[in-house]
């Protein structure tokens, strides 16, 4: 099945550095790939997505772009503030039969400094 | 809804005891799924509905964990017999259709701990 290799953390940044978190997958075609962002005491949300090859998906000024070359989609964002500390998961469908499953990376805890 | 909702939000249990959690989710999606998040184990995929279609219940740890979504909505997961490695938190989440470039919307979670 699909699976994806995400960048291990803590990543600990101060206030407006710049911020790329790794995320490199396997998958039979192209699948959509996400992230999503789980802010302390909430749950999961999505953050961002690219549904097909050179896309770039892009919001809070978040992006990343869906590169097939190198099987990747890592998340920057050029400034990142306190507000952005959270978890960041990597995510994309496995397809195996009729089920369209997220499978998650492990999680990224990002924590910025002021 | 507005959201996927789920309850308990908090539950504290005994070794031994059964549990249930509710999801209710977005109203019209068709899809439903259950995760779990624990500490050192990221987010694991437990079970998925679609319409009437028969569960992927792939991801279930053992025969003490089942599910059930009455109507094609309302869902609730049981635990049986818990044990501690069952602490973790619950996490439902509903999408419109399951097609790979769907959006799926969690739920903020049931966290359930075993004693």
């Amino acid at each position: 099945g699909n699976s994806v290799t995400q960048m291990e953390g803590p990543v600990t940044l101060s206030e407006e550095a710049f911020l790329t978190i790794n995320c490199t997958y396997t998958a039979t075609g192209y699948p959509s790939l996400f992230w999503y962002v789980q802010y302390p005491g909430e749950g999961l949300q999505l953050l961002l997505k690219a549904t097909k090859a050179d896309d770039k998906g892009s919001n809070k000024g978040f992006e990343a772009t869906y590169r097939k070359e190198t099987t990747s989609f890592h998340l920057e964002k050029g400034s990142v503030q306190v507000s952005d500390s959270a978890v960041y998961f990597c995510a994309l469908p496995d397809y195996g039969g009729a089920t369209n499953k997220l499978i998650f990376g492990t999680g990224t805890l990002l924590a910025v400094q002021p | 809804g507005a959201g996927v909702s789920q309850s308990p939000s908090n539950k504290v249990t005994e070794k031994g005891k059964d549990v249930e959690l509710r999801c209710d989710p977005i109203s019209g999606h068709t899809a439903l799924y259950w995760y779990r998040q624990s500490l050192g184990q990221g987010l694991e995929f437990l079970i998925y509905f679609q319409g009437n279609s028969a569960p992927d219940k792939s991801g279930l740890p053992s025969d003490r964990f089942s599910a059930e979504r009455t109507g094609g909505s309302v869902s609730t997961l049981t635990i049986q017999r818990t044990q501690q490695e069952d602490s973790a938190v619950y996490l439902c989440a509903s999408s419109l259709f399951p097609r790979g470039e769907d959006t799926i919307y969690f739920g903020e979670g049931s966290w359930l701990t075993v004693v």
